[in-house]
């Protein structure tokens, strides 16, 4: 098993649609969680991290985190052509000489379309 | 503002070739990390360093090496430049437990 794994997609949906961007982790140790978006020929930026189990909001994007089940997910309301672009989950490494290292699935290529 | 840069967006160099690509951050960040990122493939860690002097192989460091002197400078070099080392290469910087930062890339293509 994949320490991160995402649904690879490609995912389209419709300008004003919910997108659901979604990610499994091996390490039940995680702590901490990232999704980084990514246009095409630009670097990864972060645009949201979670900590603790449940929803965090900020503006249109949602992280949920459910520790026990190893998923987390981002949620993207109202959707835009600008938010066409590959999404990133990371995950740390809990522990040893490898602390502070992220694990980076592999992305999930969202489209929206007009 | 963190600020990650890398010496060069595009590099052209032949086979054979010893190749330096530089990454500066300029926010006292402990770890550093480079990346390659190819179609297909994801982002795949080449080596990481934690502390000045220190490093760490990541998942494909084979036919690259690394070189911290300075906390803030974290270099990668090809020994021997080949083909299959055409690729978009990315430093990223991290302070624990925060997020890490990306350097604007460097698409290096090998003749």
């Amino acid at each position: 098993q994949k320490e991160v794994e995402q649904n690879s997609g490609p995912l389209s949906v419709p300008e004003g649609a919910i997108a659901s961007l979604n990610c499994t982790y091996s390490d039940r140790g995680s702590q901490s969680f990232f999704w980084y978006r990514q246009y095409s020929g630009k670097s990864p930026e972060l645009i949201m991290f979670i900590y603790s189990n449940g929803d965090k909001e900020d503006g249109r994007f949602t992280a949920q985190l459910n520790k026990a089940s190893q998923y987390v997910s981002l949620l993207i309301r109202d959707s835009q052509p600008s938010d066409s672009a590959t999404y990133l989950c990371a995950v740390p490494n809990a522990g040893g000489t490898s602390y502070g290292k992220l694990t980076f699935g592999q992305g999930t290529i969202l489209t929206v379309h007009p | 503002d963190v600020k990650v840069t890398q010496s060069s967006r595009y590099l052209v160099k032949r086979t054979g070739e010893k190749v330096f690509l530089e990454c500066v951050q300029d926010m006292d960040h402990e770890n550093m990390f480079w990346y390659r990122q190819d179609p297909g493939l994801g982002l795949r860690l080449i080596y990481f360093s934690y502390d000045v002097k220190m490093k760490e192989k990541g998942d494909i460091p084979e036919g690259y090496s690394v070189s911290r002197e300075k906390k803030e400078r974290f270099s990668l070099i090809l020994e021997s430049a080949s083909t299959n080392q055409t690729s978009m290469y990315l430093c990223a910087s991290r302070d624990l437990p925060n997020e890490q930062f990306f350097g604007p890339g460097t698409r290096l293509t090998v003749l």
